[in-house]
C-alpha cells in the first residue's frame, strides 16, 4: 500500500536551516508530481511546493520563494523539502502529499495519500 | 487570507443535515477546475472526503455529498452523526499555477 513518511522536522532558531525528508513506498514513484503542504497550529493548510515526475516543473509559494528549495531523488523514492532562513511563520506541520492520478500537475488532482507530518518550529 | 473562502463554523445537532459552502473567483473554481474537499481529524492529516466536485472516494459514506456551481461549491453532510465533528477544507486549482485551499470550516455535531 501507499506509504509517505516524513522526517527531518525539529526545533530550530529564526535564520536557521532545516532538511525534511520523505521516504515514499508502494507506488511508481517517478510518475507522480509530489508536493509539501504545510499547516500552521491551529491554521488552515497552505500549498508550499510541488515538482513533477523528471524535475521539469517546480512551484514555491510566494511565501517561500528563494528560501526554499524542493528536489527529489526517483532511485531513492524520495522528496526532500531543504528549508533556509528560517522565519517564525514557518512554524507548521509539514506533509508530504501525492495526488491521485500519475503526471497531474500539483493541485489539479485531488491528494489521495498524506503523510503523517512532521512539525517544524522555529523559535529562538 | 485564503484563496477560497469558507464559513469558519458550522454547527448541527446529530441526524440534522449541514452544508458548508467554498467561495471561489475566476482564476480557479470559475475557471472550471475542480473542487476537492478534505476532512481534518483532530492531530490527524487530512482525508480525502469528496473530489473532483462530487465523487466519493471508496469507503466515504454516502452521507457525504459535494456541488459546484459557477465560482462556488458545497458539501452536504447528511444524516449528521457525533464523529463528523471535524475540520473541512476545499481545494481546487488556481491560475497562479498551484493548487489553493479554503481556510477551513470546524464543524460542531451539538
Amino acid at each position: 500500500q501507499v506509504q509517505l513518511v516524513e522526517s527531518g522536522g525539529g526545533l530550530v532558531k529564526p535564520g536557521g536551516s532545516l532538511r525534511l525528508s520523505c521516504a515514499a513506498s508502494g507506488f511508481t514513484f517517478r510518475h507522480y508530481y509530489m508536493s509539501w503542504i504545510r499547516q500552521a497550529p491551529g491554521k488552515g493548510l497552505e500549498w508550499v511546493s510541488y515538482i513533477s515526475s523528471g524535475d521539469t516543473t517546480i512551484y514555491y509559494a510566494d511565501s517561500v520563494r528563494g528560501r526554499f528549495t524542493i528536489s527529489r531523488d526517483d532511485g531513492k523514492n524520495s522528496l526532500y523539502l531543504q528549508m533556509n532562513s528560517l522565519r517564525a511563520e514557518d512554524t507548521a506541520v509539514y506533509y508530504c502529499a501525492r495526488p491521485d492520478r500519475e503526471y497531474c500537475t500539483g493541485g489539479v488532482c485531488p491528494i489521495d495519500h498524506w503523510g503523517q507530518g512532521t512539525l517544524v518550529t522555529v523559535s529562538s | 487570507q485564503s484563496v477560497l473562502t469558507q464559513p469558519p463554523s458550522v454547527s448541527g445537532a446529530p441526524g440534522q443535515r449541514v452544508t458548508i459552502s467554498c467561495t471561489g473567483s475566476s482564476s480557479n473554481i470559475g475557471a472550471g477546475y475542480d473542487v476537492n474537499w478534505y476532512q481534518q481529524l483532530p492531530g490527524s492529516a487530512p482525508k480525502l472526503l469528496i473530489y473532483d466536485n462530487s465523487n466519493r472516494p471508496s469507503g466515504v459514506p454516502g452521507r457525504f455529498s459535494g456541488s459546484k456551481s459557477g465560482t462556488s461549491a458545497s458539501l452536504a453532510i447528511t444524516g449528521l452523526q457525533a464523529e463528523d465533528e471535524a475540520d473541512y477544507y476545499c481545494q481546487s486549482y488556481d491560475s497562479t499555477l498551484s493548487g489553493v485551499f479554503g481556510g477551513g470550516t470546524k464543524l460542531t455535531v451539538l
